[in-house]
């Protein structure tokens, strides 16, 4: 069965920390997906990647950083969290690369509040 | 603007009731258009897919495509507690990048 599993659930951070969210898939997919989800906004693309180590920027990426050392780990990373970073995160993945209508496996989200 | 509009409701129907969704985008580049439905604190997962435009059925499920109009609908039959859900539309560009709509809550009321 298909599984995204992502570290955290629920994340309480201060303004100006560095904060990790990890993503895993057991799926050997080629692509992992970022992204931010906000009310009345849907889901909004920060950063995408199709290969270890290879990193896309989305439609947000300014404020965040990722890191794929892994095929299976994608790592989202807020430098300095500010609180219009608060938001859920949901990490995704999928089997092909630019494929139209491969389908994108999501975890279970990470709601993070900066204080 | 964005490029898929989608009004978020909520939207609540009785039980039994026909659900009708609906997006529009501005791109006539988009190419493959699905929707995903996202149940509270979980992650969203894939619907329905279609590519042309049409009707899918899937069940109690109908994805509707109008590319002239660049108009996509769902329509739930016989809607069901269990189908309480946000639900996103969701269109690919030409580079296979996903751009989602705000999301729908529908409720359905026993």
């Amino acid at each position: 069965d298909v599984k995204v599993t992502q570290s955290s659930r629920y994340l309480v951070k201060r303004t100006g920390e560095k904060v990790f969210l990890e993503c895993v898939q057991d799926m050997d997919h080629e692509n992992m997906f970022w992204y931010r989800q906000d009310p009345g906004l849907g889901l909004r693309l920060i950063y995408f990647s199709y290969d270890v180590k290879m990193k896309e920027k989305g439609d947000i990426p300014e404020g965040y950083s990722v890191s794929r050392e892994k095929k299976e780990r994608f790592s989202l990373i807020l430098e300095s969290a500010s609180t219009n970073q608060t938001s859920m995160y949901l990490c995704a993945s999928s089997l092909l690369s630019g494929g139209s209508t491969d389908t994108q496996y999501f975890g279970p989200g990470t709601r993070l509040t900066v204080l | 603007q964005k490029e898929v509009e989608q009004d978020p409701g909520p939207l609540s129907v009785p039980e039994g009731a026909i659900v009708s969704l609906n997006c529009t985008y501005s791109n006539s580049a988009f190419q493959y258009f699905m929707w995903y439905r996202q149940y509270s604190r979980k992650g969203p997962e894939l619907l329905m897919y279609t590519y042309s435009s049409g009707n899918k059925e899937d069940g109690r499920f109908t994805a509707q495509v109008d590319k002239s109009s660049k108009y996509i609908s769902l329509f739930i039959r016989d809607s069901q507690p269990s189908d309480s859900a946000t639900y996103l539309c969701a269109i690919t560009d030409s580079w296979g990048k996903l751009q989602f709509g705000a999301g729908t809550q529908v409720v359905v009321t026993p």
